[in-house]
């Protein structure tokens, strides 16, 4: 069964970091390129972040380049986003999700952690 | 980039029923769309890719039609457990992007 779980979340101060983790299971990670998703409260979702499954092609959304970075280690089957500088903006339940190799789209979630950005 | 469009954000109807759910891309992204299910607690769920191909584990009473920029997910005779979150989102180019999203609730 296809797991991903995410960890790192929590309230952090304007301006500070933190690093968020997904640890997958069920599947060959290495073969899969993955995202980073994020949701505010109240509303929609945002795609925040790819990588390939060789870490060779990476992807940001405008709103979060030059202060997230994407990465992943396949022999630990995770992949981590760090963020820096963050703002209040960016608090939100971040997702990571799979991306499908036959399918189009996004064809496992995780169930999400939450980043709260505030004083 | 690409801008999608749910224009009902809320639609009510009983089980048994068929609804229809639209969504609108700012450009033609071919048929580089897909549905998504999300029910509370539970994590989001690929229901169909490419416009129309049902993802495996998905009921046949879910179908996706369009392309270019009009697409609509159809649920035919609506079982209690289609209730929820409904996505589309394209994956024709980056910064790949959702619709803001339609609840589909038990009248």
């Amino acid at each position: 069964e296809v797991q991903l779980v995410e960890s790192g979340g929590g309230l952090v101060q304007p301006g500070r970091s933190l690093k968020l983790s997904c640890v997958a299971s069920g599947f060959t990670f290495s073969n899969y390129g993955m995202n980073w998703i994020r949701q505010a409260p109240g509303k929609g979702l945002e795609w925040v972040a790819y990588i390939s499954s060789g870490s060779s092609y990476i992807y940001y959304a405008e709103t979060v380049k030059g202060r997230f970075t994407i990465s992943r280690d396949n022999a630990k089957n995770t992949l981590y986003l760090q963020m820096t500088s963050l703002r209040s903006e960016d608090t939100a339940l971040y997702y990571c999700a799979r991306r499908g190799t036959t399918v189009g789209g996004f064809d496992y979630w995780g169930q999400g952690v939450m980043v709260t950005v505030s004083s | 980039d690409v801008q999608m469009t749910q224009s009902l954000s809320y639609l009510a109807a009983s089980p048994g029923e068929s609804v229809s759910i639209s969504c609108k891309a700012s450009k033609s992204i071919s048929n580089y769309l897909a549905w998504y299910q999300q029910k509370p607690g539970e994590a989001y769920k690929l229901l169909i890719y490419s416009g129309s191909t049902l993802q495996s584990g998905t009921p046949s009473r879910f179908s996706g039609s369009g392309s270019g920029t009009d697409f609509t997910l159809t649920i035919r005779s609506l079982e209690p457990e289609d209730f929820g979150l409904y996505y589309c989102q394209q994956y024709y180019e980056k910064p790949l992007t959702f619709g803001s999203g339609t609840k589909l609730e038990i009248k």
